[in-house]
């Protein structure tokens, strides 16, 4: 059983359109990380919230916490092909766990 | 730097054989973890070590050995590998306290 489950699994959009991915679970982490990975590739950190409630904000891309921390949410505004790839959440408790990951493809 | 290099990249194995995954870090992290991958199943922790000569297992530590001699290095073996165990294997390294892991290329195993 998956700790974290992203939604939605396989994600085909437009570029130029806005889309966002979730990862939610019925447990409390301390923190949450969201990481992108390109094919052949291992995951590349893209930001930690830590706070419930917490929004950042990395150009073009918006990251949000759950008030009660147990879950996320990545919102990409206006894609471009380049944001094409694997976005996994992992969240924190006594180890880090990785949600089921969300594959998105960017058409131009 | 290099980063966190991890050999082979590619290994083809039959049910039963062992072999050794490499990975080595030159950044000085002290806490290192390997992990794999399985499609629709995100990355699952397999063991990790927060420094030389201190490991621990993760959530699916079963069917796997880790030692850590050095700071560096983080060798993962299996003893008897089953075809469950095809997958990718990342490793991944840190400092402690900071949340930032960096990880390796990966390793894909096939096991016949």
């Amino acid at each position: 059983t998956q700790l974290l489950e992203q939604s939605p699994q396989f994600l085909s959009i437009q570029e130029g359109e806005n889309l966002t991915v979730y990862c939610n679970s019925s447990s409390v982490f301390s923190s949450l990380q969201w990481y992108r990975q390109e094919p052949g590739e291992g995951p590349v950190l893209l930001v930690t919230v830590v706070t419930g409630g917490e929004v950042k904000k990395l150009k073009r891309l918006t990251f949000q916490f759950g008030d009660a921390r147990k879950d996320s949410s990545l919102h990409i505004t206006a894609a471009q092909t380049g944001d094409t790839g694997l976005y996994l959440c992992a969240g924190e408790k006594d180890q880090f766990y990785f949600g089921t990951g969300t594959s998105l493809t960017v058409i131009p | 730097n290099a980063g966190v290099t991890q050999t082979p990249k590619f290994q083809v194995l039959k049910t039963g054989q062992s072999m050794t995954l490499q990975c080595a870090q030159d950044m000085n992290h002290e806490y290192m973890s390997w992990y794999r991958q399985d499609p629709g199943m995100g990355l699952r922790l397999i063991h990790y070590s927060v420094g030389a000569g201190i490991t621990d297992q993760g959530e699916v530590p079963n069917g796997y050995n880790v030692s850590r001699s050095t700071t560096e290095d983080f060798p993962l073996r299996l003893l008897s590998a089953a075809p469950s165990q095809t997958s990718v294997y990342f490793c991944a390294s840190s400092l402690p306290g900071t949340d930032t892991q960096y990880f390796g290329p990966g390793t894909r195993l096939t096991v016949l």
